[in-house]
């Protein structure tokens, strides 16, 4: 089974201010999703990356895989209140066809006005 | 567009009773459907997984199980509950080829 690290685990900031969450693995992935969660409600798809190295933008969002496809990072510029949330990444194991979804334990992720 | 439908909403169960929780998809043909769960809104728990109608895989033992009786119909069982199957359950589907998973909005059970 392949283990995906989040780090940091809880962070606390003020609005305006710029961030970086990070998705740590010993293994390699052939994709990695990003989700975002509000309480109680169900994790909603932001992004998936596919290629070594790639980078996507989502307005304030950037998301980047790493080189090697063992990690990723979510960086969000100008944070919002609404951005307030559990983000978590998964990696894409293929196998025989179907795929089942790493998760790991997610950065919660507090924005005050 | 495709949609994905879960119920109850919540649910407060006495342990040793059973249980059954629905999800359904609109919208898509053959889905892969997924069963999590998810403790104290952290990480999610893959329960089980299914390719077809009647294909069942268990990522956990447990005393829960699974069916999928029609093609986007997914339901979680238990004879009896324990305490410890409290939490959030979460259902998923995704098409044969991108591999994203798209979630419900989740049942929480309390289990008392």
């Amino acid at each position: 089974t392949q283990l995906l690290e989040q780090s940091p685990q809880f962070l606390s900031i003020q609005e305006g201010e710029n961030l970086t969450v990070y998705c740590n693995s010993s293994s390699v992935f052939s994709s990695l999703q990003w989700y975002r969660q509000e309480p109680g409600e169900g994790p909603v798809l932001l992004v998936t990356v596919v290629t070594g190295g790639e980078v996507k933008k989502l307005k304030r969002l950037t998301f980047q895989f790493g080189d090697a496809r063992k990690d990723s990072s979510l960086h969000i510029t100008a944070a919002q209140p609404g951005d307030t949330g559990l983000y978590l990444c998964a990696g894409d194991e293929l196998n025989s066809g179907y795929s089942t979804l790493t998760f790991g334990k997610g950065t919660m992720l507090l924005v005050s006005p | 567009s495709q949609t994905i439908h879960q119920w109850p909403a919540t649910l407060v169960q006495p342990v040793g009773s059973p249980l059954s929780l629905e999800c359904t998809v609109e919208g898509t043909s053959n889905p892969n459907l997924y069963w999590y769960r998810q403790a104290a809104g952290r990480g999610l728990q893959l329960l089980f997984y299914s390719v077809g109608i009647g294909q069942i895989s268990s990522e956990v033992p447990q005393n829960l199980s699974a069916s999928r009786p029609q093609d986007r119909q997914f339901i979680l069982s238990s004879k009896k509950l324990l305490l410890s199957d409290s939490g959030f359950y979460l259902c998923a589907w995704s098409s044969q080829g991108p591999y994203e998973q798209y979630f419900g909005p989740g049942t929480r059970l309390t289990v008392t």
